[in-house]
């Protein structure tokens, strides 16, 4: 069984210009994450759907990140404009509605560097 | 709101000793509790869980025990090996945020052979 995909591993940009992250989560699974890690912190989540759905959506900065999950599988998050303090790794993850919704698989991450 | 707060780090241990990485939390209500690990290069993934008062969870000869008391979550091995050598994160989940998960700031383990 694949993992959860995420694309690119790594990004760098200068500030004000936009950027987007994908994830692919495993096959099946309905439930979809985006997190945020700061260096030396641990995952914060940014935002939750159900299929395509956004359920929980508080904690992500709508001024400036827009995501979606058009067709209910894979996802792209966006940053538009960047900012430096936007340095950091995106992680997405993903849980399956007929299991533990706390047992979420997680991608290798994106590291995203504003310079 | 809910927190984690875990033992500051890098922990740094030889082959065969004793591991402790101690988790206290913040929550209302009755949290159930985990332990991620992530390999280097790797995604974060579930080592183990407990979800009531005095639930022990284990795996891979891990172990942690929900101690509602002392609103502790700590973990704990016998034998660390090199291949142990990874970033542990303890978190929890529940009351009214439904599906997400508050993580510590993760403990940095290095096992020395």
């Amino acid at each position: 069984e694949a993992g959860v995909v995420q694309s690119p591993r790594y990004k760098i940009i200068e500030k004000k210009q936009p950027v987007a992250f994908w994830c692919n989560p495993i096959s099946g699974h309905n439930t979809l994450y985006w997190y945020l890690q700061n260096l030396g912190q641990g995952p914060e989540l940014l935002i939750r759907y159900e299929n395509e759905e956004a359920v929980d959506d508080s904690q992500l900065p709508k001024d400036r990140f827009s995501a979606e999950r058009l067709k209910g599988v894979d996802s792209t998050l966006k940053i538009q404009p960047a900012e430096l303090g936007d340095s950091a790794v995106y992680l997405c993850a993903s849980s399956s509605r007929f299991g533990d919704p706390y047992e979420q698989y997680f991608g290798p991450g994106t590291r995203l560097t504003v310079t | 709101g809910n927190s984690v707060t875990q033992m500051e780090g890098p922990v740094t241990l030889s082959e065969e000793a004793f591991l402790t990485i101690n988790c206290t939390y913040t929550a209302t209500g009755y949290p159930s509790l985990f332990w991620y690990v992530q390999y280097p290069g790797e995604g974060l993934q579930l080592l183990l869980k407990a979800t009531k008062a005095d639930d022990k969870g284990s795996n891979k000869g891990f172990e942690a025990t929900y101690r509602k008391e002392t609103t502790s979550f700590h973990l704990e091995k016998g034998s660390v090996q090199v291949s142990d050598s990874a970033v542990y994160f303890c978190a929890l989940a529940g009351g009214t945020s439904y599906g997400k998960l508050t993580f510590g700031q993760g403990t940095i383990l290095t096992v020395h052979p």
